[in-house]
């Protein structure tokens, strides 16, 4: 069973360009969660999609958004891009919502730098 | 954003010693949870905690759901070369919105064969 894929892996942007990352789930998961990790703030989380639709949200600007499709695969987006959004984007699948029970697979990130 | 408190930030061991990292957290969580990151991938699940005073072993690790709900701590007995690699713990508040993961900043580990 394929795992969780991300792409691309990596992708260098200068400031105010606007970037968009691809995340995969896991055949038969619904649920997609995406994070930013950086060395000092550790794994934030920016926002959960399950069934096409957003179900929850981290404290991150509206410059930070995502879609998901109805192949569960799912998009996020990020416009006018700040050097502070450079960090690893990490995508996170399981099959149902997110919640105690009910375990994450990560995929192994988008490293996105910022220039 | 809220995070938990997790030590020590690194530490640097020899092959086969022990070696534990705890959590805490000023309120209470309802789940815990333990991650361990390799260079160029994501989190992956070590041990899941469900319940105070839960003691839960996955082969040479075993971790531990805090009696006041505020805590957590792993233990990694006779360290291997493959155990390097970033340990995270993360859980579930039990107040307010218990569907985000809460993450600790990683505690990272370096064993000398």
């Amino acid at each position: 069973k394929a795992g969780v894929t991300q792409t691309p892996r990596y992708l260098i942007k200068t400031r105010g360009q606007q970037v968009t990352l691809s995340c995969s789930p896991i055949s038969g998961h619904r649920s997609v969660s995406w994070y930013q990790q950086t060395p000092g703030q550790g794994l934030q989380f920016l926002f959960e999609y399950f069934s096409e639709t957003q179900r929850n949200k981290g404290n991150f600007p509206g410059r930070f958004s995502g879609r998901q499709f109805s192949n569960s695969r799912s998009e996020m987006n990020v416009s006018t891009l700040e050097l502070g959004d450079s960090a690893l984007y990490l995508c996170a699948s399981s099959l149902v919502m997110t919640g105690a029970n009910n375990e994450q697979f990560f995929g192994p990130g988008t490293r996105l730098t910022v220039l | 954003g809220q995070q938990l408190n997790q030590s020590p930030q690194s530490m640097f061991i020899q092959e086969g010693e022990d070696v534990s990292m705890n959590c805490t957290s000023s309120s209470i969580f309802n789940t815990w949870l333990w991650y361990k990151q390799d260079p160029g991938e994501g989190p992956v699940l070590l041990i899941a905690l469900y319940k105070a005073g839960e003691l839960t072993s996955n082969g040479r690790l075993t971790a531990q759901f805090g009696i006041t709900r505020k805590d957590s701590f792993l233990n990694i007995s006779a360290s291997i070369p493959s155990d390097v690699g970033i340990y995270f713990c993360a859980g579930f508040p039990y107040a307010g919105n218990n569907r985000k993961l809460i993450w600790g900043l990683g505690t990272s580990l370096a064993v000398n064969p």
